[in-house]
Parts: structure tokens; C-alpha cells; sequence
């Protein structure tokens, strides 16, 4: 089962709204990833988190605010958006922080989108 | 950091031609070099990777070829069909930091298999 869930599909916000999206899997995996992508463009990087930790914050303004509760959840706390914070939200997992010899197959989630109003 | 550029940007086939997307590198540590296919509205999805370690692999119609020393690797489709049609992301993985390292995308590849 190569499945990285994510909830919701479809969220539509204001701009002084709190709203969370939310990204499971249950593949024993322990690095986990959020990036953006805009229409048209390749997606993004904004956090990886290793074994519950983050580990990678790629300049990414506050109002964007991730959290790993346990090692098969990852949040992502957004709160005074810009219109153009619209955007496909995509979740990621692979199996072992990397860093290694070796690279590890990143598993994307269907993506939550975003608009914000 | 690391610095990926793909091309072309778009790519347009007949039914049964072969594809080629070729994808350049910057950061000499990145090891690992997978491909993804986006149809429109999805996820990408994992069509093929390749290690440092190897210089070809190939699964059916697809294939993937890596020079390290040029710091180049490439996607060839043969025999293509138009369920090939999708945006294609070519992506180099570096190390980013101690803690670990991350995919980083080209800017993709539109590719259109006519019938």
C-alpha cells in the first residue's frame, strides 16, 4: 500500500479564516513533505519533517505553519492567507529521512486544493 | 543550492513516435533522479527513478539514462499513445542540509501524443 491521504480535497477560505489541512499514511514512513504547486508550474518544497522533526523550512512566510503530531500525520495550519496562497497543496512521504547513499521514493497524497477568498 | 533545468517545454508526437525529455543538474551530490507524470488535475505520480549507481533502467516502454559526469539524465518514451499525454517533472534529489535532503522539480514537460 503506497497510499498518502489528504483531507480535504477541496477548501475554500478567507483571508482571516483558520483552516487546516490535513496528510496521513500508514507505510511506516519517516520523512514527510509539503509543497505547493501553482497551475501550470512544478511543484515546490515548503517543509520536510525526519522522524517527527522538521528538518527542512524553505523561507516560508509564518502564515503557513506545519505540525507532525505522531509519525504517520502531518498538518498544516493556515491562518491570514493571500489570494495568491491559492494553490494545489500536496503531501509527500518516504520511507527513511534522507541523507543516505541512497535516494528514497517520495509517494505523493491527491493533493488538497486551496482558494483563498 | 541545487538547480534543475528541463526541455523542452513542450513536446508534441504522433502515435507510435518515441519522446525524448532531457534534464540537467547542478549539485554533484544528488544521488537520486526520479520522473513523474501529472495528468491534468492529479497528483504526480512515480513513473521511474534512477540511482547514482546506475546508468540506464528501463521498465516496458519507458526508460531512463544517467552521465553523471555531465551531470544529465533523461526520459525516453517508445511506441507512445495518446494516455502518454500528461506534463512530465524530471527531478534531482541533493542534500540540503545535515538532516536530510529533498526533491527538487524541473520545470516540466508538456507532452501532447497525437492519434
Amino acid at each position: 500500500d503506497t497510499e498518502v491521504t489528504q483531507t480535504p480535497k477541496h477548501l475554500v477560505m478567507g483571508m482571516t479564516n483558520k483552516k487546516s489541512l490535513k496528510c496521513e499514511q500508514h507505510m511506516g514512513h519517516r520523512a514527510m513533505y509539503w509543497y505547493k504547486q501553482k497551475a501550470k508550474k512544478p511543484p515546490e518544497l515548503m517543509f520536510v519533517y525526519s522522524y517527527e522533526k522538521l528538518s527542512i523550512n524553505e523561507s516560508v512566510p509564518s502564515r503557513f505553519s506545519p505540525e507532525c503530531p505522531n509519525s504517520s500525520l502531518l498538518n498544516l495550519h493556515l491562518h491570514a492567507l493571500q489570494p495568491e496562497d491559492s494553490a494545489l497543496y500536496l503531501c509527500a512521504s518516504s520511507q527513511a529521512p534522507p541523507g543516505g547513499s541512497s535516494g528514497n521514493t517520495i509517494y505523493f497524497g491527491e493533493g488538497s486544493w486551496l482558494t483563498v477568498v | 543550492g541545487e538547480n534543475v533545468e528541463q526541455h523542452p517545454s513542450t513536446l508534441s508526437v504522433q502515435e507510435g513516435d518515441s519522446a525524448v525529455i532531457k534534464c540537467t543538474y547542478s549539485d554533484s551530490a544528488s544521488n537520486y533522479f526520479p520522473w513523474y507524470k501529472q495528468e491534468l488535475g492529479k497528483r504526480p505520480q512515480l513513473i521511474i527513478d534512477i540511482r547514482s549507481n546506475v546508468g540506464e533502467k528501463k521498465d516496458q516502454r519507458i526508460a531512463v539514462t544517467l552521465n553523471k559526469t555531465a551531470k544529465h539524465f533523461s526520459l525516453h518514451i517508445t511506441e507512445t499513445q495518446p494516455e502518454d499525454s500528461a506534463v512530465y517533472f524530471c527531478a534531482a534529489s541533493p542534500i540540503l542540509n545535515q538532516a536530510g535532503t529533498a526533491l527538487i522539480f524541473g520545470k516540466g514537460t508538456t507532452l501532447s501524443v497525437s492519434s
